[in-house]
């Protein structure tokens, strides 16, 4: 079956350092999307991608980045970790044919 | 701007009972879908219900059904006989940008007490 896998599931790290999180998807979607989720503002969208070799920024893309090599994995890299960025962080991509969004298991980060 | 409002960021119900839960969005699309998705203690996202905008008839799943007021940019979602299991966040989104992206609400918190 496809799915989208994220890895690590958990992260804790330091202030300043570079932390990069994995999404990795096997539905052959071209639409891939970051998102955070904090407690009193639902999911917000950090960063996505239509395809290869395109990323755009979201509402909350400061502090972070993302790169699109191929289809199947948009990793997420916060260059230097702050403790505002403690967070979940889910990937999704997004179904052609009915808009929907596919979620991984969601990466819980905490930055010291 | 484009905007989700869930007003009802706490809700709390016996089984069996049936519940509500509203959404209102703002979108200047014409054509374009909406969701609720349903976010368990698990944490992970799981799509509950889908309405196409273009169709008049209200979506429904089992348990799960929207009751869709387009003129308004009303979609609130309706659990019939709720179950312990229907404990979670709920989330409703729709897309924005051609229907590329999705917007999400800030979430309801729903308790089902046994």
């Amino acid at each position: 079956d496809a799915e989208i896998t994220q890895s690590p599931r958990h992260k804790i790290t330091e202030t300043g350092r570079q932390v990069t999180l994995a999404c990795h998807q096997t539905w052959n979607h071209n639409n891939m999307f970051w998102y955070r989720q904090d407690l009193g503002h639902g999911l917000r969208l950090i960063h996505y991608s239509y395809g290869v070799q395109d990323t755009n920024k979201g509402e909350v893309s400061d502090g972070y980045s993302v790169s699109r090599s191929n289809t199947e994995d948009l990793p997420l890299t916060l260059e230097s970790a702050a403790s505002s960025q403690t967070s979940v962080y889910f990937c999704a991509s997004r179904s052609g044919n009915t808009g929907e969004l596919f979620f991984g298991e969601g990466s819980r980060l905490t930055v010291l | 701007a484009q905007t989700v409002t869930q007003s009802q960021p706490e809700m709390s119900v016996q089984e069996a009972e049936t519940v509500t839960l509203s959404c209102t969005y703002d979108t200047s699309e014409n054509n374009y879908y909406l969701f609720w998705y349903k976010q368990p203690p698990s944490r992970q996202m799981i799509l509950v219900i889908r309405q196409e905008a273009y169709k008049q008839q209200n979506a429904t799943e089992n348990r799960f059904s929207v009751n869709f007021q387009k003129a308004a940019k009303s979609f609130s979602l309706k659990i019939s006989d709720s179950q312990l299991g229907d404990t979670a966040m709920y989330f409703c989104a729709y897309p924005i940008q051609g229907a590329q992206k999705l917007v999400f609400g800030q979430g309801t918190r729903l308790t089902i007490n046994p």
